[in-house]
């Protein structure tokens, strides 16, 4: 089951904030996030593995609530180089099954 | 150090022609191995995975398999290509049990 993230897209000014949600209708016992940069590769940011976990990468943070079956990830005073799509993914037997992303774009 | 390897980095195809894409892994030993495919602008498509040599996991059907013939080496293969099969494929490896995907730098498919 895909996990849906919002919003879809977020358009920022630098030392803006901003918070991307990732919600399943299954049960969550991890979850992971991946930014990519236009024309390459996803890059691993992070991975929650309990319920009400918070975790941090620099000023960008996420929250697990496995109650609410959703996490959240928080970018504090974007930079310019936080430009790109942001994906989480919900961990299921050896797989990952990821969000559509939420692509977020910061102006100077 | 672990690194992912895979290539070409671009391809352009004609349409009915074969394919093969190779992803290689190097500094770890069994690792969990996985065939993404991703449309321009869109998410991450998984279509095939494997924990083990010889073992595939199919995720969509399609004109596509994949295939491992030694720990580190994930092939992804095709007899006939469609219109359809364009787009950004990506090979990822992690280690057993909950850890982090990494990525290789993709291979960029376009179908003539």
């Amino acid at each position: 089951q895909q996990p849906v993230q919002s919003p879809q897209a977020v358009i920022l000014r630098e030392g803006e904030d901003a918070v991307i949600n990732c919600s399943s209708s299954k049960a969550l016992y991890s979850v992971h996030w991946y930014r990519q940069k236009h024309g390459e590769a996803p890059v691993f940011l992070m991975i929650l593995l309990k319920g009400g976990e918070q975790k941090g990468h620099d000023k960008i943070s996420a929250s697990f609530n496995e109650k609410k079956q959703q996490s959240s990830l928080y970018l504090t005073a974007s930079q310019l180089s936080y430009s790109g799509t942001y994906f989480c993914g919900t961990e299921i037997d050896d797989k990952i099954i990821f969000g559509k992303g939420t692509r977020l774009h910061i102006l100077p | 150090s672990q690194t992912i390897h895979q290539w070409p980095a671009t391809l352009v195809q004609p349409v009915g022609s074969p394919l093969s894409l190779e992803c290689t892994v190097e500094g770890t030993s069994n690792p969990n191995l996985y065939w993404y495919r991703q449309a321009a602008g869109r998410g991450l498509q998984l279509l095939f995975y494997s924990v083990g040599i010889g073992q595939i996991s199919s995720e969509v059907p399609q004109n596509l398999s994949a295939s491992r013939p030694q720990d580190r080496q994930f092939i992804l293969s095709s007899k006939k290509l469609l219109l359809s099969d364009s787009g950004f494929y990506l090979c990822a490896w992690s280690g057993m049990g909950i850890q982090p995907q990494h990525f290789g730098d993709g291979t960029r498919l376009s179908i003539l």
